[in-house]
């Protein structure tokens, strides 16, 4: 099993630029996460997704939209990257009431000139 | 809301035995969760705590107190490769399902 993935490792944007960001898990688990990581700082969830077709508003969802249209599938998108959008972004998975036990991708290291 | 409290930075030598705080302010929470995440890499999931008590998994252990807001992860016989930030979360029960707030980490440093 692959775990838990995610597409581009590192991405460098312009601002206003736009893009995606994949995740894919192969655990079959129902819940998925997008969170960001500053330097020196904790995880921030950003959105989240309780199932194929729901997604919720996290702590700092401004600037951020996502989509699960698949189960195994979570798409980070930044409408206008905004150079506050420079981050760790980290994607994790976990089963129903598990949610306190997360599976976490490598991460994507993002920066916006 | 939630707000999760841990030092910034403990260091200690190789063999010994060190302890991470986690203090919180939320009025109602599921459990107390424990993640290492070594520099660049990927948190990874270490223990949880549903009850008051102590949890152990190896050298590792975890401790929550409800009636103090105070959790901690004690790891024993340290190596240089506990070196790492180690992060504590927790879901309270005034959230909806899978909405976690971590706290913002703790370096620990382990020397020779």
């Amino acid at each position: 099993n692959a775990g838990v993935t995610q597409t581009p490792k590192f991405r460098v944007l312009k601002t206003g630029q736009s893009m995606t960001l994949l995740c894919a898990q192969d655990m079959n688990h129902e819940y998925m996460y997008w969170y960001r990581q500053d330097p020196g700082m904790g995880l921030r969830l950003i959105h989240y997704s309780v199932g194929e077709g729901t997604t919720a508003k996290g702590e700092v969802p401004d600037g951020y939209n996502v989509s699960r249209l698949k189960k195994q599938n979570f798409l980070l998108g930044l409408e206008s990257a905004a150079p506050s959008q420079t981050s760790v972004y980290f994607c994790a998975s976990s089963y129903p009431g598990q949610d306190y036990e997360q599976y976490f991708g490598p991460g994507t290291r993002l920066t916006v000139t | 809301g939630q707000s999760l409290e841990q030092p910034s930075e403990v260091t200690a030598v190789e063999g010994a035995i060190v302890q991470i705080n986690c203090t919180y302010q939320t009025s109602g929470f599921y459990g107390l969760s424990w993640y290492q995440q070594h520099d660049g890499g990927a948190p990874t999931f270490l223990s949880y705590n549903a009850l008051d008590g102590l949890e152990e998994t190896g050298r590792f252990s975890s401790f929550l107190s409800r009636s103090d807001s105070y959790g901690y992860l004690l790891l024993q016989e340290l190596q240089m490769k506990d070196s790492a930030s180690y992060f504590c979360a927790v879901r309270a029960r005034n959230t909806n399902a899978g909405k976690s707030t971590f706290g913002d980490g703790t370096t620990l440093t382990v020397k020779p």
